[in-house]
């Protein structure tokens, strides 16, 4: 089975340019994640989705952040004007969420972003 | 409040030795989750276990081990027989009953096993 698939893998632009992450969560899968990871803040959760609802968006460091799911097997994740800061990776998970059952959310390979 | 502490930030072995790296975790709730991941050098994250609370036996899968304390609010990971593919960064991480969804991170060890 595919894993959770995300796209591009590696991304460089210019400060000022919008930025689009994309991720495609494992079939079957109701709940989804975007997570940042850097050096000095580790792994952050940005904001989950479940059954394509944004359920916690706390973690968005701010309105230059958006994350949309259209439908059950897609979602993005949209940097808007980019920052050198927002200089990271991303990564995308997915799990199958039902009732108070926890299963354990499987990451894609990441997209490497650097803002320059 | 939920945390998760992962007290060695870096640690360094020689292949075939065997290594513990340590978990510590907090929280208010009696029904809790705990993991542990690896991030190879090549970035992906790559989930290994999950235990429930409620189950405190010890677990063992080839070479790793996992040791489950609640009494200590402790989730040792455990490699036996170290090798130079185990060289990664570890991560333990908790959610919690009333917020199933969230996993909350430690900040990883870094493990290198040298030849």
């Amino acid at each position: 089975d595919a894993g959770v698939i995300q796209s591009p893998r590696h991304e460089v632009t210019e400060m000022g340019q919008e930025v689009t992450l994309r991720c495609k969560p494992i079939s079957g899968h109701n709940s989804l994640f975007w997570y940042r990871q850097t050096m000095m803040r580790g792994l952050e959760l940005l904001i989950y989705f479940n059954n394509n609802v944004p359920i916690d968006d706390s973690g968005m460091p701010e309105d230059r952040f958006s994350a949309k799911m259209p439908n059950a097997s897609f979602s993005t994740l949209k940097i808007q004007p980019s920052e050198p800061r927002d200089s990271a990776v991303y990564f995308c998970a997915s799990t199958r969420t039902t009732g108070n059952s926890n299963q354990p959310q499987h990451f894609g390979d990441g997209t490497r972003l650097s803002i320059l | 409040a939920q945390k998760v502490t992962q007290a060695q930030t870096e640690i360094s072995v020689v292949e075939k030795e065997d290594v513990t790296l340590d978990c510590v975790y907090e929280t208010r709730d009696t029904t809790y989750y705990l993991f542990w991941y690896k991030q190879p050098p090549s970035g992906e994250l790559v989930f290994l276990i999950r235990r429930n609370s409620f189950d405190e036996q010890n677990e063992i899968s080839g070479r790793y081990s996992w040791n489950f304390q609640k009494s200590t609010s402790s989730f040792n990971f455990t490699i036996t027989a170290s090798q130079v593919v185990d060289s990664a960064v570890y991560f333990c991480a908790l959610s919690e009953a009333h917020d199933t969804d969230k996993l909350i991170f430690g900040t990883g060890t870094r493990l290198q096993v040298f030849p």
